[in-house]
Formats: C-alpha cells, sequence, structure tokens
C-alpha cells in the first residue's frame, strides 16, 4: 500500500498571508505513460463532506478559487492557499489514486491566526 | 443537479449487520465506478470499496475484506454496502463518491455525498 504523510498537522496562519501543506507518498505516484501524477487535494469543513480542490496533482477544479494550487510530482507535492481567507478554515486531505488500495494522508487542520 | 445519498446508518451491536444505501441522480450511473469512503469521528478518511460500472470488478480494503459487500443496482441507480460481523472500530461516517471520470474507478473524487452515520456499540 502507498502510504501518504502529511505535515504539518496543523497550522495558524494569519488573513492574507501564504499556508503551505506538504504530502509525500511512500513510492511514487508518477504513471510514466502519460506524465501525469495521481495526486488529488481535498478540503473538508467541519460537518461536511470533502470537497475535491485539485486533482492530478496541479489541476484546479471547476469553481476552486485560483488562490488553491498544488505543485509537485514524484513522491513531493504541496498545496498552497496563497492569500488565507476566513473560509478556508478546515481539514485538507491529499489523496493518491494511483493504485488500489486508495489511501489519504492525514489531514493537515489550517487555522486562522 | 448531480447529487449521491445515503442512508441506512444507524447504533447496530458488535458482531451484526447493517445496509447502507447511496442513491444516485444526475448523472448516468451505469457509467461511473463507485466507491465507499468511511470516516471515524474526529480522525482521517479511509477508502472502503469500489465497484465497477458494470458490477463485474470490486475491491475493498483490508480492513473491511470478507465482511462488507459491496453492490449495485444499474436498474435503480443504486450503490449498497452490505456490513456482517461488524465491530466497534467500524463506527464512522459512511460516504460513497463518485470518481472525476468514467473511463475508469481510479481517479479522484468530485462527487460525494453527505455521509451516514455507523456506530457500532454494545
Amino acid at each position: 500500500d502507498i502510504v501518504m504523510t502529511q505535515s504539518p498537522d496543523s497550522l495558524a496562519v494569519s488573513l492574507g498571508e501564504r499556508a503551505t501543506i506538504n504530502c509525500k507518498s511512500s513510492q511514487s505516484v508518477l504513471y510514466r505513460s502519460n506524465n501525469k501524477n495521481y495526486l488529488a487535494w481535498y478540503q473538508q469543513k467541519s460537518g461536511q463532506p470533502p470537497k475535491l480542490l485539485i486533482h492530478w496533482a496541479s489541476t484546479r477544479e471547476s469553481g476552486v478559487p485560483d488562490r488553491f494550487s498544488g505543485s509537485g510530482s514524484g513522491t513531493d507535492f504541496t498545496l498552497t492557499i496563497s492569500s488565507l481567507q476566513a473560509e478556508d478554515v478546515a481539514v485538507y486531505y491529499c489523496q493518491q489514486y494511483y493504485s488500489s488500495p486508495l489511501t489519504f494522508g492525514g489531514g493537515t487542520k489550517v487555522e486562522i491566526k | 443537479q448531480v447529487q449521491l445519498v445515503e442512508s441506512g446508518g444507524g447504533v447496530v451491536q458488535p458482531g451484526r449487520s447493517l445496509r447502507l444505501s447511496c442513491a444516485a441522480s444526475g448523472f448516468t450511473f451505469s457509467n461511473y465506478g463507485m466507491h465507499w469512503v468511511r470516516q471515524a469521528p474526529g480522525k482521517g478518511l479511509e477508502w472502503v470499496a469500489v465497484k465497477s460500472y458494470d458490477g463485474r470488478n470490486e475491491e475493498y480494503a483490508d480492513s473491511v475484506k470478507g465482511r462488507f459487500t459491496i453492490s449495485r443496482d444499474n436498474s435503480k441507480n443504486t450503490l449498497d454496502l452490505q456490513m456482517n460481523s461488524l465491530r466497534v472500530e467500524d463506527t464512522a461516517v459512511y460516504y460513497c463518491a463518485r470518481p472525476h471520470y468514467s473511463d475508469s474507478y481510479m481517479y479522484a473524487f468530485d462527487i460525494w455525498g453527505q455521509g451516514t452515520m455507523v456506530i457500532v456499540s454494545s
């Protein structure tokens, strides 16, 4: 199984400042034949189901604000919120869909400082 | 609109069974492999099972293999999860989820239901 490790577990950022979340996979999730990273990021607000933000490591889902961006390749990935807004308070998860079983990172809680 | 609605959750004793259902609408259900994902209280997300679009293939997490069975009825646009020999550690919100694309079930999940809570307790 591919183990997904997120860091930090939580972070507090001032409004308007940058938030950076890291995700590391225990093996590469880059599929060489199509050069795509099988990595997604989700946002989960309290009491709600997860919401897909980014897939293919860096492709923003329709309707997701452009302050959210994903980067990285192979085994190391980053989700960046360029200017934190109050509505971004949530837990963020990475997920690999390269191989079964599909696995998630442990989550990163983002709060306002 | 595209929607998934889970039902069937509740409180059940250890060792007993429960059947969850997910009703899909707003898209061609029979084109998509469909998944169950769960989340224990205060914990992270755990993938549980998947059923291919045509029902021919299925996969399970090791934690539920041999106890849970995923099934679907494409004529009714429903996805089920039969949970037997339930354990306290199966306590969670159970979500059904749709992958982003229909040509495989190995994609990110773009549509999630609101979830149904299962509590296993004596």
